[in-house]
Protein backbone atom coordinates (compact mmCIF):
# COMPACT_ATOMS: atom_id res chain seq x y z
CA UNK A 1 0.00 0.00 0.00
CA UNK A 2 0.66 3.40 -0.42
CA UNK A 3 2.43 5.44 2.56
CA UNK A 4 4.29 8.44 3.67
CA UNK A 5 6.24 8.17 7.30
CA UNK A 6 7.27 11.31 9.37
CA UNK A 7 8.94 9.25 11.58
CA UNK A 8 9.62 12.78 14.10
CA UNK A 9 6.46 13.70 15.56
CA UNK A 10 7.81 16.30 17.82
CA UNK A 11 10.73 18.13 17.26
CA UNK A 12 12.30 21.23 19.25
CA UNK A 13 14.99 23.65 18.24
CA UNK A 14 16.59 26.81 19.33
CA UNK A 15 15.90 29.86 16.66
CA UNK A 16 18.68 30.24 14.90
CA UNK A 17 19.68 26.65 14.48
CA UNK A 18 19.34 24.29 11.54
CA UNK A 19 16.30 21.71 11.23
CA UNK A 20 15.66 18.93 9.33
CA UNK A 21 12.28 16.69 8.85
CA UNK A 22 12.27 13.84 7.47
CA UNK A 23 9.90 12.43 5.43
CA UNK A 24 9.81 8.46 3.73
CA UNK A 25 7.36 7.19 0.75
CA UNK A 26 6.49 3.83 0.01
CA UNK A 27 5.27 3.63 -3.88
CA UNK A 28 5.66 1.88 -6.25
CA UNK A 29 6.81 4.65 -8.77
CA UNK A 30 8.31 8.05 -7.59
CA UNK A 31 5.59 9.67 -6.77
CA UNK A 32 5.19 13.70 -6.69
CA UNK A 33 6.06 14.72 -3.41
CA UNK A 34 5.01 18.18 -1.21
CA UNK A 35 5.66 19.31 2.31
CA UNK A 36 2.60 21.34 3.85
CA UNK A 37 2.78 23.69 6.97
CA UNK A 38 -0.26 24.45 9.13
CA UNK A 39 0.45 27.60 11.53
CA UNK A 40 -2.22 27.67 14.75
CA UNK A 41 -5.67 28.60 12.82
CA UNK A 42 -4.69 28.30 9.37
CA UNK A 43 -4.86 26.35 6.52
CA UNK A 44 -2.00 24.03 5.18
CA UNK A 45 -0.10 25.88 2.95
CA UNK A 46 1.78 24.75 0.27
CA UNK A 47 6.02 24.73 1.00
CA UNK A 48 7.19 23.19 -1.74
CA UNK A 49 6.69 20.32 -4.44
CA UNK A 50 8.86 18.03 -6.29
CA UNK A 51 7.40 16.61 -9.95
CA UNK A 52 11.04 15.74 -11.49
CA UNK A 53 13.93 17.27 -12.09
CA UNK A 54 16.60 18.76 -9.60
CA UNK A 55 16.62 16.50 -6.80
CA UNK A 56 17.11 19.81 -4.68
CA UNK A 57 14.18 22.04 -4.33
CA UNK A 58 13.74 25.48 -2.54
CA UNK A 59 10.43 27.14 -1.54
CA UNK A 60 8.92 29.62 0.61
CA UNK A 61 10.30 31.20 3.62
CA UNK A 62 13.45 29.56 2.78
CA UNK A 63 12.82 26.41 3.13
CA UNK A 64 14.23 23.92 0.87
CA UNK A 65 13.50 19.88 0.18
CA UNK A 66 16.13 17.08 -1.10
CA UNK A 67 14.99 14.00 -2.66
CA UNK A 68 16.68 10.60 -2.66
CA UNK A 69 15.59 8.57 -4.57
CA UNK A 70 17.51 5.58 -2.83
CA UNK A 71 16.39 6.75 0.22
CA UNK A 72 12.87 6.97 -0.75
CA UNK A 73 13.25 10.31 1.39
CA UNK A 74 12.44 13.61 1.13
CA UNK A 75 13.60 15.80 3.69
CA UNK A 76 12.66 19.56 4.73
CA UNK A 77 14.90 21.48 5.59
CA UNK A 78 16.01 25.40 6.84
CA UNK A 79 19.49 26.64 7.92
CA UNK A 80 18.32 28.62 10.13
CA UNK A 81 14.97 29.03 12.00
CA UNK A 82 12.52 31.54 13.28
CA UNK A 83 10.37 31.90 16.08
CA UNK A 84 8.01 32.14 13.37
CA UNK A 85 8.55 28.63 12.08
CA UNK A 86 6.76 27.29 15.02
CA UNK A 87 4.12 25.05 12.91
CA UNK A 88 2.71 21.50 12.41
CA UNK A 89 3.88 20.23 8.65
CA UNK A 90 3.12 17.70 6.63
CA UNK A 91 5.00 15.73 3.99
CA UNK A 92 2.60 14.20 1.36
CA UNK A 93 2.48 12.20 -2.10
CA UNK A 94 0.44 11.74 -5.16
CA UNK A 95 0.79 9.45 -8.19
CA UNK A 96 -0.97 12.07 -10.71
CA UNK A 97 -2.57 15.20 -11.41
CA UNK A 98 -6.17 15.85 -10.06
CA UNK A 99 -5.28 12.72 -7.55
CA UNK A 100 -5.91 12.21 -3.88
CA UNK A 101 -2.97 13.30 -1.45
CA UNK A 102 -1.40 10.81 1.13
CA UNK A 103 0.09 12.67 4.30
CA UNK A 104 2.28 11.73 6.57
CA UNK A 105 1.21 12.16 10.17
CA UNK A 106 3.32 15.28 10.53
CA UNK A 107 5.86 16.59 12.48
CA UNK A 108 5.27 19.46 15.28
CA UNK A 109 8.19 22.13 15.90
CA UNK A 110 8.77 23.90 18.67
CA UNK A 111 11.51 26.61 18.53
CA UNK A 112 13.14 27.84 21.70
CA UNK A 113 14.23 31.41 22.05
CA UNK B 1 -7.81 36.41 -4.80
CA UNK B 2 -9.68 34.60 -2.37
CA UNK B 3 -8.82 31.05 -0.81
CA UNK B 4 -10.55 27.92 0.32
CA UNK B 5 -13.05 29.06 2.78
CA UNK B 6 -14.43 26.29 5.25
CA UNK B 7 -17.69 27.29 7.79
CA UNK B 8 -18.25 26.84 10.36
CA UNK B 9 -14.52 26.89 11.97
CA UNK B 10 -15.73 24.55 14.78
CA UNK B 11 -18.70 23.05 15.56
CA UNK B 12 -19.64 21.05 18.68
CA UNK B 13 -22.49 18.88 18.51
CA UNK B 14 -24.23 15.45 20.61
CA UNK B 15 -24.25 12.42 19.66
CA UNK B 16 -27.07 11.22 17.02
CA UNK B 17 -27.27 15.24 15.87
CA UNK B 18 -26.59 16.13 12.08
CA UNK B 19 -23.97 18.52 11.15
CA UNK B 20 -23.16 19.90 7.75
CA UNK B 21 -19.67 21.34 6.74
CA UNK B 22 -19.74 23.57 4.10
CA UNK B 23 -16.38 24.60 1.59
CA UNK B 24 -16.37 26.93 -0.54
CA UNK B 25 -13.13 26.47 -3.43
CA UNK B 26 -11.20 28.90 -4.94
CA UNK B 27 -13.43 30.31 -8.00
CA UNK B 28 -12.57 28.45 -11.20
CA UNK B 29 -11.16 25.51 -9.37
CA UNK B 30 -12.73 22.69 -10.81
CA UNK B 31 -11.39 20.06 -8.81
CA UNK B 32 -12.83 20.18 -4.75
CA UNK B 33 -11.50 17.49 -2.02
CA UNK B 34 -12.60 16.30 1.19
CA UNK B 35 -9.69 15.02 3.87
CA UNK B 36 -10.17 14.38 8.11
CA UNK B 37 -7.65 14.61 10.48
CA UNK B 38 -8.10 12.33 13.10
CA UNK B 39 -6.95 13.62 16.66
CA UNK B 40 -3.05 11.93 16.54
CA UNK B 41 -3.70 10.54 12.59
CA UNK B 42 -2.60 11.09 9.78
CA UNK B 43 -4.75 13.39 7.03
CA UNK B 44 -6.90 11.17 5.25
CA UNK B 45 -8.45 11.68 1.78
CA UNK B 46 -12.39 11.07 2.00
CA UNK B 47 -13.29 12.42 -1.49
CA UNK B 48 -13.12 14.22 -4.95
CA UNK B 49 -15.26 15.90 -6.87
CA UNK B 50 -14.90 17.08 -10.18
CA UNK B 51 -16.92 19.95 -10.90
CA UNK B 52 -20.35 18.70 -9.52
CA UNK B 53 -19.49 14.89 -10.18
CA UNK B 54 -17.86 12.65 -7.34
CA UNK B 55 -14.83 11.23 -9.07
CA UNK B 56 -13.26 9.10 -6.31
CA UNK B 57 -15.45 8.58 -2.74
CA UNK B 58 -13.23 5.42 -1.87
CA UNK B 59 -12.18 7.24 1.32
CA UNK B 60 -15.80 8.10 2.96
CA UNK B 61 -16.19 5.74 6.32
CA UNK B 62 -19.55 5.00 5.68
CA UNK B 63 -22.72 5.86 4.68
CA UNK B 64 -23.54 8.76 7.64
CA UNK B 65 -21.25 10.89 5.74
CA UNK B 66 -22.76 12.62 2.56
CA UNK B 67 -21.01 14.91 0.42
CA UNK B 68 -22.77 17.37 -2.51
CA UNK B 69 -21.07 19.91 -4.73
CA UNK B 70 -23.81 22.23 -5.79
CA UNK B 71 -23.40 23.32 -9.59
CA UNK B 72 -19.56 22.54 -9.30
CA UNK B 73 -19.07 25.78 -6.67
CA UNK B 74 -19.02 25.12 -3.44
CA UNK B 75 -19.83 22.10 -1.36
CA UNK B 76 -21.39 20.42 1.43
CA UNK B 77 -20.50 17.57 3.99
CA UNK B 78 -23.31 16.26 5.63
CA UNK B 79 -22.64 13.97 9.07
CA UNK B 80 -25.92 12.33 10.04
CA UNK B 81 -25.79 10.69 12.71
CA UNK B 82 -22.58 12.01 14.17
CA UNK B 83 -20.58 9.52 16.34
CA UNK B 84 -18.04 10.07 18.93
CA UNK B 85 -15.27 8.92 16.71
CA UNK B 86 -16.62 11.24 14.26
CA UNK B 87 -14.49 13.65 15.72
CA UNK B 88 -11.41 15.61 14.26
CA UNK B 89 -10.68 18.54 11.96
CA UNK B 90 -12.03 18.47 8.38
CA UNK B 91 -9.78 19.94 5.39
CA UNK B 92 -11.31 21.15 1.96
CA UNK B 93 -9.10 21.78 -0.51
CA UNK B 94 -9.24 22.81 -4.39
CA UNK B 95 -7.12 22.55 -7.64
CA UNK B 96 -7.54 24.07 -11.52
CA UNK B 97 -7.49 21.09 -13.87
CA UNK B 98 -4.59 19.87 -14.61
CA UNK B 99 -2.91 21.24 -11.33
CA UNK B 100 -0.63 19.25 -9.10
CA UNK B 101 -1.30 20.60 -6.25
CA UNK B 102 -3.96 21.93 -4.01
CA UNK B 103 -4.84 24.72 -2.08
CA UNK B 104 -6.11 24.01 1.07
CA UNK B 105 -8.70 25.41 3.91
CA UNK B 106 -8.26 26.28 7.61
CA UNK B 107 -10.52 23.31 8.49
CA UNK B 108 -13.49 22.85 10.46
CA UNK B 109 -12.76 21.71 14.05
CA UNK B 110 -15.71 19.01 14.89
CA UNK B 111 -16.20 18.04 18.26
CA UNK B 112 -18.83 14.83 19.02
CA UNK B 113 -19.82 14.83 22.13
Amino acid sequence: AQSVTQPDIHITVSEGASLELRCNYSYGATPYLFWYVQSPGQGLQLLLKYFSGDTLVQGIKGFEAEFKRSQSSFNLRKPSVHWSDAAEYFCAATTGTASKLTFGTGTRLQVTL
Amino acid sequence: EAGVTQFPSHSVIEKGQTVTLRCDPISGHDNLYWYRRVMGKEIKFLLHFVKESKQDESGMPNNRFLAERTGGTYSTLKVQPAELEDSGVYFCASSQSGRWYSHFGAGTRLSVL
